[in-house]
């Protein structure tokens, strides 16, 4: 069973910093791996979806990377702003693609003005 | 474009009724799949549902069923509603199945 992983729970750093939020997960036959962002009681914004068989993407200020063999994926946030405060949410689709996500419980994330 | 829209936003039953949510896909997607997102957890995979049959489904038992419409919209039907399934219920549509996922805002479901 496909369990995914993130650290840290919460963090909190001061507007500008770089940050980087860590995503694991137990079995690498995975299709793709999605990173999300939620905002307290809303649904879901789609960050980045990175294929199995790609290393990063970057949007913007946002850079993911995926490292299928040891099971990690990471989403750096550059120059962080107080706008970034959210959950982000790593979630990963099993090969075959044919069954929905396995979701991490997030990392709450604080940008302090 | 039109995102994934999803009715109602709240709504408060009580225990052993019956509930159905909707959500109306984004244009031009054939697959939706429905998630459950408990307080303080990750959302958890209910079923998916392509081009209007369930073709994968999660650890959820068969009073939690679904229906997918020529159109591509959906409906959540729950029956015998239990304390525990109070959550934040999310609908996703992409563009084939295994296609990046995009999500409604949610329907908020209290059980009493």
């Amino acid at each position: 069973k496909q369990e995914v992983t993130q650290i840290p729970a919460a963090l909190s750093v001061p507007e500008g910093e770089n940050l980087v939020l860590n995503c694991s997960f137990t079995d690498s036959a995975i299709y793709n791996l999605q990173w999300f962002r939620q905002d307290p009681g809303k649904g879901l914004t789609s960050l980045l979806l990175i294929q199995s068989s790609q290393r990063e993407q970057t949007s913007g200020r946002l850079n993911a990377s995926l490292d299928k063999s040891s099971g990690r994926s990471t989403l750096y946030i550059a120059a962080s702003q107080p706008g970034d405060s959210a959950t982000y949410l790593c979630a990963v689709r099993p090969a075959g693609g044919a069954d929905g996500l396995t979701f991490g419980k997030g990392t709450h994330l604080i940008i302090q003005p | 474009e039109t995102g994934v829209t999803q009715s109602p936003t709240h709504l408060i039953k009580t225990r052993g009724q019956q509930v159905t949510l909707r959500c109306s896909s984004q244009s031009g997607h054939n697959t939706v799949s429905w998630y459950q997102q408990a307080l303080g957890q990750g959302p958890q995979f209910i079923f998916q549902y392509y081009r209007e049959e369930e073709n994968g489904r999660g650890n959820f038992p068969p009073r939690f069923s679904g229906l997918q419409f020529p159109n591509y919209s959906s409906e959540l039907n729950v029956n015998a509603l239990e304390l525990d399934d109070s959550a934040l219920y999310l609908c996703a549509s992409s563009l084939d199945r295994p296609g990046e996922q995009f999500f409604g805002p949610g329907t908020r479901l209290t059980v009493l």
